[in-house]
C-alpha cells in the first residue's frame, strides 16, 4: 500500500500567491495532521482533523486553512503566501484512538516562498 | 509553557553504543514517542513508553522516568545507517503531541 502521499514534492511560490498542498492516505485512518518543520525547531502542528468532516487548529494555524471532506484527503491551503511560510510540510495520519495512537508521516513537501 | 529538550547533535563510532536523552515539561503526560528521521525523509516511529522502565526492541531501547520527566533512547551496535535525527515527542493532557527539535546523530567509521 502507498500509505500517505503528498504533492507536490517541492515548490517555489511567489509571495502573495495561493497554493494547496495535497495529502492522501489509504490506511483508512480517522485522524490526519499537518505539521511544518523548520531548522532548529520541533515539528509544529498547523491543523488537524480527528475525523472526516471536522477540523481543529494546532499551534501555528495563522495563514493556513484545511478541509476534510472525506477520510482519505486532507489538503492544506495557503491563501496568500509569505516568506515566513518557507518550510518543509509534513502530513500525518493515525487511527485516532488513545494515548498510544501512533502517527505515520508522508514524505513531505518542501515549500519556498520568495 | 511546554518544553522538550534534546541535545542538538551527537557523534558516535560505528559498532559502539549511544544514549540520546530527552527531558520534558508538559501539561500532563500521556506517553512519550521516539521517531527516527533520515535527512530529507519523513519521521518514522521507533518506540512508545507510557510506564516507567525500559522497552527493548532489537538494537534500540527506550527508557522512561515519569517522576524525573526524562527519557532516553539507547542505540547498540551502531551502524552507518543509524545516522539520522532522533525526535522525542510527548503526548500532553489534550492528547496533542509536543515535539522536541531532534538530535542529529553522526556515526563515524
Amino acid at each position: 500500500t502507498a500509505g500517505i502521499t503528498q504533492a507536490p514534492t517541492s515548490q517555489i511560490l511567489a509571495a502573495g500567491r495561493s497554493m494547496t498542498l495535497r495529502c492522501t492516505q489509504d490506511m483508512r485512518h480517522n485522524a490526519m495532521y499537518w505539521y511544518r518543520q523548520d531548522l532548529g525547531l520541533g515539528l509544529r502542528l498547523i491543523h488537524y482533523s480527528n475525523t472526516a468532516g471536522t477540523t481543529g487548529k494546532g499551534e501555528v494555524p495563522d495563514g493556513y486553512s484545511v478541509s476534510r471532506a472525506n477520510t482519505d484527503d486532507f489538503p492544506l491551503t495557503l491563501a496568500s503566501a509569505v516568506p515566513s511560510q518557507t518550510s518543509v510540510y509534513f502530513c500525518a495520519s493515525s487511527d485516532g484512538g488513545g494515548a498510544a495512537d501512533t502517527q505515520y508521516f508522508g514524505p513531505g513537501t518542501r515549500l519556498t516562498v520568495l | 509553557g511546554q518544553n522538550i529538550d534534546q541535545p542538538t547533535e551527537m557523534t558516535a563510532t560505528e559498532g559502539a553504543i549511544v544514549q540520546i536523552n530527552c527531558t520534558y515539561q508538559t501539561s500532563g503526560f500521556n506517553g512519550l514517542f521516539w521517531y527516527q528521521q533520515h535527512a530529507g525523509e519523513a519521521p518514522t516511529f521507533l518506540s512508545y513508553n507510557v510506564l516507567d522502565g525500559l522497552e527493548e526492541k532489537g538494537r534500540f531501547s527506550s527508557f522512561l522516568s515519569r517522576s524525573k520527566g526524562y527519557s532516553y533512547l539507547l542505540l547498540k551496535e551502531l551502524q552507518m545507517k543509524d545516522s539520522a535525527s532522533y525526535l522525542c515527542a510527548v503526548r500532553d493532557s489534550n492528547y496533542q503531541l509536543i515535539w522536541g527539535a531532534g538530535t542529529k546523530l553522526i556515526i563515524k567509521p
